[in-house]
């Protein structure tokens, strides 16, 4: 069956460290791929989102790359702010299929 | 838009009671999805309705589970009785299916206290 895996968090960063959240998947067929963010409180919201390979997620100075090579889809920021501090949700999903198969999630802090 | 609403934010009741959970999708949307979080076991999708139609249900944990989506606005999640061990976060998701992929929407999230 399809499966998301992501980095272990939680992940503490520095303000304006470079972040990458590792995430890779397992499915039949060509998913779409997606990373959703939820802040503290809050449900999850779409952050970006990449429907065939090589295309590129962005959204708020993030960044990810849908590989298929590789079978990844690594989020990537440049300059991380406190703001960012959320908990990061890698999922893909199969075409015909309204189901996303979520990631564990990864906590992420960043601090001033 | 008001986006998905949830109600209640939050609830607190004692084992052995009946908990029922509201979910109000955004308007139009005719997929709407039920999940749960926990610490241990992250988020899991719970059942999700297309049309207001149960299309899969394999996520609902036991029998004392139930969901229900009686028009195209309102949908409940109904836990009797409910237990220690049902303790989460619920939250509820809608979205469009027009032939592409389209993102879900969440809700804010029903946080479910059973002591």
């Amino acid at each position: 069956g399809d499966s998301v895996t992501q980095m272990e968090g939680p992940v503490t960063l520095s303000e304006e460290a470079f972040l990458t959240i590792n995430c890779t998947y397992t499915a039949t067929g060509y998913p779409s791929l997606f990373w959703y963010v939820q802040y503290p409180g809050e449900g999850l919201q779409l952050l970006l989102k990449a429907t065939k390979a090589d295309d590129k997620g962005s959204n708020k100075g993030f960044e990810a790359t849908y590989r298929k090579e590789t079978t990844s889809f690594h989020l990537e920021k440049g300059s991380v702010q406190v703001s960012d501090s959320a908990v990061y949700f890698c999922a893909l999903r199969n075409f015909g299929n309204e189901k996303l198969t979520f990631g564990t999630g990864t906590r992420l802090t960043i601090i001033p | 838009d008001a986006g998905v609403i949830q109600s209640p934010r939050h609830e607190v009741t004692e084992m052995g009671q009946e908990v029922t959970l509201r979910c109000k999708p955004i308007s139009g949307h005719d997929y709407l999805f039920w999940y749960r979080q926990t610490m241990m076991r992250g988020l899991e999708l719970l059942i999700y309705f297309n049309n207001n139609v149960p299309i899969d249900d394999s996520g609902m944990p036991e029998d004392r589970f139930s969901a229900k989506m009686p028009n195209a606005s309102f949908s409940t999640l109904k836990i009797q009785p409910s237990e220690p061990r049902d303790s989460a976060v619920y939250f509820c998701a809608s979205s469009l299916s027009s032939g592409r992929v389209d993102e879900q929407f969440f809700g804010p999230g029903t946080r479910l206290t059973v002591l």
